[in-house]
């Protein structure tokens, strides 16, 4: 049983356009979201969370988009840059900390 | 500060073969977390430890086994190398909410 599910294990993006990475969850427990981005050889680092109070929180080029009625959420990085070439990977938890639930994230290409 | 460090990053054992996968933080976090990454499968939970002196399994915990040494370290264990544990291995630490990643462990086992 899949709790958070990125469905599109691949994406490919022109330099400069926007990139909408997708992520749904079908527990209603979870409270908190997390993007970490992660490079080849090396471990995930966190990018961007958000509270399911928020609907939105913004850092930099970073954008993620929580719609709590759909159980979806969205990250929007503009303009991309080819260092965003990674895997992303959503994450929820539950009372805000303990365990996270990854989903089985997505690998973003951005072209020069 | 180093922050989460695990040792080694790379490992080839045979079938049945035992070894230990150490992890180490240094930011006084009390949780502490292994997962395993696979092609398609995203990072699943094998054993976490919310404190010293308690561990508890997650979601893939068959054929490990775990140790938290002290505040600082956790380590995870094959007692018996199977092909299916081929993966990449990850620690992780939090003082709750974010967790932390070490580089990963790339084990093969033929």
């Amino acid at each position: 049983d899949q709790q958070v599910k990125q469905n599109s294990p691949s994406l490919s993006v022109q330099e400069g356009r926007i990139s909408i990475l997708n992520c749904d969850y079908t527990n209603s427990m979870f409270d908190y979201f997390l993007w970490y981005k992660k490079y080849p050889a090396e471990g995930p680092t966190f990018l961007i969370s958000i509270s399911s109070i928020k609907d939105k929180n913004e850092d930099g080029r970073f954008t993620v988009f929580l719609n709590k009625s759909a159980k979806h959420l969205s990250l929007h990085i503009v303009p991309s840059q080819p260092g965003d070439s990674a895997v992303y990977f959503c994450a929820a938890t539950y009372n805000q900390g303990g365990k996270l639930i990854f989903g089985q994230g997505t690998e973003l290409s951005v072209k020069p | 500060n180093a922050g989460v460090t695990q040792t080694p990053k790379f490992q080839v054992l045979k079938t049945g073969q035992s070894m230990t996968l150490q992890c180490a933080q240094d930011m006084n976090h009390n949780s502490m977390y292994w997962y395993r990454q696979d092609p398609g499968m995203g990072l699943r939970l094998i054993y976490y430890s919310a404190s010293e002196g308690t561990t508890d399994k997650g979601e893939v915990p068959n054929g490990y086994n775990v140790s938290r040494l002290n505040k600082r370290e956790f380590s995870l264990r094959l007692e018996s190398a199977a092909p299916s544990q081929t993966s990449v291995y990850f620690c992780a630490s939090t003082p709750g909410g974010l967790q932390y990643f070490g580089p990963g462990t790339r084990l093969t086992v033929t």
